[in-house]
């Protein structure tokens, strides 16, 4: 099976910062690669799927790029309300793996 | 607007078997799979299968393999996701989770149910 790791495990930024985080397929996954945002105590929410393509209603300071293995998603300006947890996901096929995460907060 | 609702929380004892319902709406049930996704306390997220409603047809992680069973009834948009044999690590939020327009990817989730394991 093809494994997802991501890195940072965790970053600490201030508000305003640029934010980078990569994801990181062991073979290569085309652009099949979804970004998840969870907040504490809430349910996981869709930011970016094929890579690239913003989910409808999510904010523009969230993009993401790569293809093949690797894969970042970027916040342009770190934002309050970003502090999350942020998970990269695998969709080419089953099994449909998650990274183990990237937790963001605000320094 | 599209919504799934979960069933609510359960307490099992090792060894017994939980099933968790969750029921679609705002959509045509039988045009998208669904994802089962569980969550450990203070742990990532962990796919654990999918099922086609249209068919019924399914495809589990390998570490639940012989464990979990998920089936779906269509005249009520009902996924069902059965895990048996329950040990203490099973505890968890077992989220569903629709597939999206495009692809595997899950772009709307139930509220999640906590499954706790405990003697």
């Amino acid at each position: 099976d093809i494994q997802m790791t991501q890195s940072p495990s965790s970053l600490s930024a201030s508000v305003g910062d640029r934010v980078t985080i990569t994801c990181r397929a062991s073979q290569g996954i085309s652009n099949y690669l979804a970004w998840y945002q969870q907040k504490p105590g809430k349910v996981p929410k869709l930011l970016i799927y094929a890579a690239s393509t913003l989910q409808s209603g999510v904010p523009s300071r969230f993009s993401g790029s790569g293809s093949g293995t690797d894969f970042t998603l970027t916040i342009s300006s770190l934002q309050p309300e970003d502090v999350a947890t942020y998970y990269c996901q695998k969709y080419n096929s089953a099994p449909f793996t998650f990274g183990p995460g990237t937790k963001v907060d605000i320094k | 607007q599209v919504q799934l609702v979960q069933s609510g929380a359960e307490v099992k004892k090792p060894g017994a078997s939980v099933k968790v319902s969750c029921k679609a709406s705002g959509y045509t049930f039988t045009k998208y799979h669904m994802h089962w996704v569980r969550q450990a306390p203070g742990q990532g997220l962990e796919w654990m299968g999918i099922i086609k409603p249209s068919g019924g047809s399914t495809s589990y992680a390998q570490k639940f393999l012989g464990r979990v069973t998920m089936t779906r009834d269509t005249s009520t948009s009902t996924v069902y996701m059965e895990l048996s044999s329950l040990r203490s690590e099973d505890t968890a939020v077992y989220y569903c989770a629709r597939d999206g327009e495009e692809g595997d990817y899950m772009d709307v989730w139930g509220k999640g149910t906590t499954v706790t394991v405990s003697s």
